[in-house]
């Protein structure tokens, strides 16, 4: 079945580690996202990409790096820099071309649960 | 700066009450959607909003949206307690999704 796969489910990080959170989707989505979300709050965005090779910032990059050298993945990685990671992230992902309106929202992964230790 | 404004954020009533959501954005946009999230758990979609006056009914939800007046409501008729879960809506321009501060219901026996 067609879906979006994240990985870890749970992911720990020691103080001055970076850590990579990956997602994968076998959608063929051309646009991908990255979300944080913490405790009673809603999802702010953190990297999008419209399309292989390009990604923009979204409203708090500070503190992430994404890639995107493959349609079907579009990993995070948290810094150092990121003083606060503790925090839900989910990945999603969209069409460009929706052959169908089920297609045009996006589609989430599971979510990873990212811990300071 | 677009925002998606919900309220109530929080909701807690009754069972068999019924109730409405309401979805205010600052944008012109005529696609609009509603997700549902359970505790600890990714986001589903619920239903694809696509033009001014569009509705559409899911068993105890029913959806609506006014792009007039850049409002969507989700009404929710004989509340039952499968439904408690955190419900957002989200607005797409076409480049980006912006998302509702999120409305948690509770419903209580």
């Amino acid at each position: 079945d067609g879906g979006i796969t994240q990985s870890p489910k749970y992911l720990f990080r020691k103080e001055g580690q970076n850590v990579t959170l990956s997602c994968e989707q076998n959608l063929n989505h051309d646009a991908m996202y990255w979300y944080r979300q913490d405790p009673g709050q809603g999802l702010r965005l953190i990297y999008y990409s419209q399309i292989v090779n390009d990604f923009q910032k979204g409203d708090i990059a500070e503190g992430y790096s994404v890639s995107r050298e493959k349609k079907e993945s579009f990993p995070l990685t948290v810094t150092s820099a990121q003083k606060n990671p503790t925090a839900f992230y989910l990945c999603a992902s969209s069409s460009n071309q929706p052959q169908h309106p089920i297609d045009l929202p996006q589609h989430f992964g599971d979510g990873t649960r990212l811990s300071i230790l | 700066e677009l925002k998606v404004e919900q309220n109530p954020l929080f909701l807690s009533m009754q069972e068999g009450k019924n109730y409405t959501i309401y979805c205010n954005y600052s944008t012109t946009s005529d696609r609009l959607y509603w997700y549902r999230q359970d505790p600890g758990k990714s986001l589903e979609s619920l239903f694809v909003l696509l033009s001014n006056g569009a509705v559409k009914q899911e068993g105890r939800l029913m959806a609506s949206l006014d792009t007039k007046a850049r409002l969507s409501t989700l009404h929710i008729t004989a509340a039952v307690h499968d439904l408690s879960a955190t419900y957002f809506c989200a607005v797409d321009t076409g480049n980006q999704f912006y998302f509702g501060t999120g409305t948690s219901l509770t419903v209580i026996p």
